[in-house]
């Protein structure tokens, strides 16, 4: 168990939809990371933030956004799903998202969509 | 553009073989690189390495990593069916770049 907490653990929706993931980060990190899992893209960094505020953008669609609230937790909102936005997302939190640090991974959220 | 590449893309094996995981790299500035197993679901956390020629050894398995080479191995002893994953290495930049992984399969 690395401290790090997702919701929820699976999410089936429709295209066209929209979902928001949600992570807790573990106690202390002020640094979230998203990343999207899928079969054919291996591990793909979306976006990472830092006690709030936006510190780095990966491959992340426009359709996509996320957020840091003041409590730390952060969410990630997928609107307009296509059947390609399928995937695991998980979240990762670090200390501080500097140098030389270990991000601690939560257990994933599995999105289907139909 | 920065680039991670891992090989074999699948290896399957006996139990109580050795077997090596390559782990090349394509990228100008890095932190460290480090090793994840994954299993069913998230990513656990092996080993981080900075310094080039420095083993870093963890059980049955131990990693090290070239910089002039530009290349880090992953190294499993003994290998037990519960070592069945995917392994992943990533580089870490101001984000993580992850390679696609090897996937091991230990059979019995």
């Amino acid at each position: 168990d690395s401290g790090v907490t997702q919701t929820p653990k699976h999410l089936i929706t429709a295209t066209g939809q929209r979902v928001t993931l949600r992570c807790s980060p573990r106690s202390g990190d002020l640094s979230v990371y998203w990343y999207q899992q899928s079969l054919d893209q291996g591990l793909q960094f979306l976006i990472q933030y830092y006690n709030g505020e936006e510190r780095a953008k990966g491959n992340i669609l426009e359709r996509f956004s996320a957020q840091q609230f003041p409590d730390l937790h952060s969410e990630l909102n997928l609107s307009s799903l296509e059947l390609g936005d399928s995937a695991l997302y998980f979240c990762a939190s670090s200390v501080d998202g500097l140098e030389q640090e270990t991000q601690y991974f939560g257990p994933g959220t599995r999105l289907l969509v139909l | 553009e920065d680039k991670v590449v891992q090989s074999p893309l699948s290896l399957v094996v006996h139990e109580g073989d050795t077997v090596t995981l390559n782990c090349s790299y394509e990228v100008t500035n890095f932190r460290s690189l480090l090793w994840y197993k994954q299993e069913k679901k998230a990513p656990t956390f092996l080993f981080m390495l900075t310094s080039s020629g420095i083993e870093k050894k963890s059980g049955r398995l131990s990693s090290i990593l070239d910089k002039k080479e530009l290349f880090s191995i992953l190294n499993i002893t003994a290998t037990q069916t519960g070592d069945s994953a995917v392994y992943l290495c990533a580089l870490n930049t101001d984000k993580l770049i992850f390679g696609t992984g090897t996937r091991l399969q230990v059979f019995p």
